[in-house]
């Protein structure tokens, strides 16, 4: 069965940092292009970030470039978010997602992990 | 970056209705442009990939298409064609262009009975 788990959501303090993991099973990891996106509660979806096959491009959105950093390990089939600085503003539902080519969608979702920020 | 934009925000429709949903790109996107259905508490699933291909598994009732300019070059405007309403249908679609980073959704369309 194609999967995707992600783990790694909580709580955070403003400013904090939190990092997420999203572990992949039943197809080729190496194969596929990975990417972060996230949901505000009632809101829509919002992209984040993005890593090739072999991690060598790597894209993010201006809303958390410099603060979040997005990494994989192929010989793991996991998928890293590591977020750092978080704002109130970062409060969402995170999911992780691939395709075998960026091109044409993301075929492959995960469940999502909730992270919440708050003092 | 491109910014989408979908319409309506909301939409009323009933068992058996023929509906449209339009996305529009802030640019041209070479017809990368995906559709994808969320249902409250799930991830999103895609059902349409490059304007109007049929991801697999994805019933045919379901259906993209998108404009095209005079010489051929692809347009700025896309739609979603749910061809004959069925319960599950009722969810919230989103449009995705992956034309270039940041790969941007719209802002949903609520499909409401």
């Amino acid at each position: 069965e194609v999967q995707l788990v992600e783990s790694g959501g909580g709580s955070a303090q403003p400013g904090g940092s939190q990092r997420l993991s999203c572990a992949a099973s039943g197809f080729t990891f190496n194969t596929y292009t990975m990417t972060w996106v996230r949901q505000t509660p009632g809101k829509g979806l919002e992209w984040l970030s993005y890593i090739t096959n072999t991690g060598s491009i790597i894209y993010y959105a201006d809303s958390v470039k410099g603060r979040f950093t997005i990494s994989r390990d192929n010989a793991k089939n996991s998928l890293f978010l590591q977020m750092n600085n978080l704002r109130v503003e970062d409060t969402a539902i995170y999911f992780c997602a691939g395709s075998l080519h960026y091109h044409y969608g993301l075929d492959v979702w995960g469940q999502g992990t909730t992270v919440t920020v708050s003092s | 970056d491109i910014q989408m934009t979908q319409s309506p925000s909301s939409l009323s429709a009933s068992l058996g209705d023929r509906v449209t949903i339009t996305c529009r790109s802030s640019q041209s996107i070479n017809n990368y442009l995906n559709w994808y259905q969320q249902k409250p508490g799930e991830a999103p699933k895609l059902l349409i990939f490059a304007a109007s291909s049929l991801q697999s598994g994805v019933p045919s009732r379901f259906s993209g298409s998108g404009s095209r300019l005079s010489g051929g070059r692809s347009g700025t405007d896309f739609s979603l064609i749910i061809s004959s309403l069925r319960p599950e249908d009722f969810a919230t679609y989103y449009c995705q262009q992956t034309y270039s980073a940041p790969h941007t959704f719209g802002q949903g369309t609520k499909l409401e009975i």
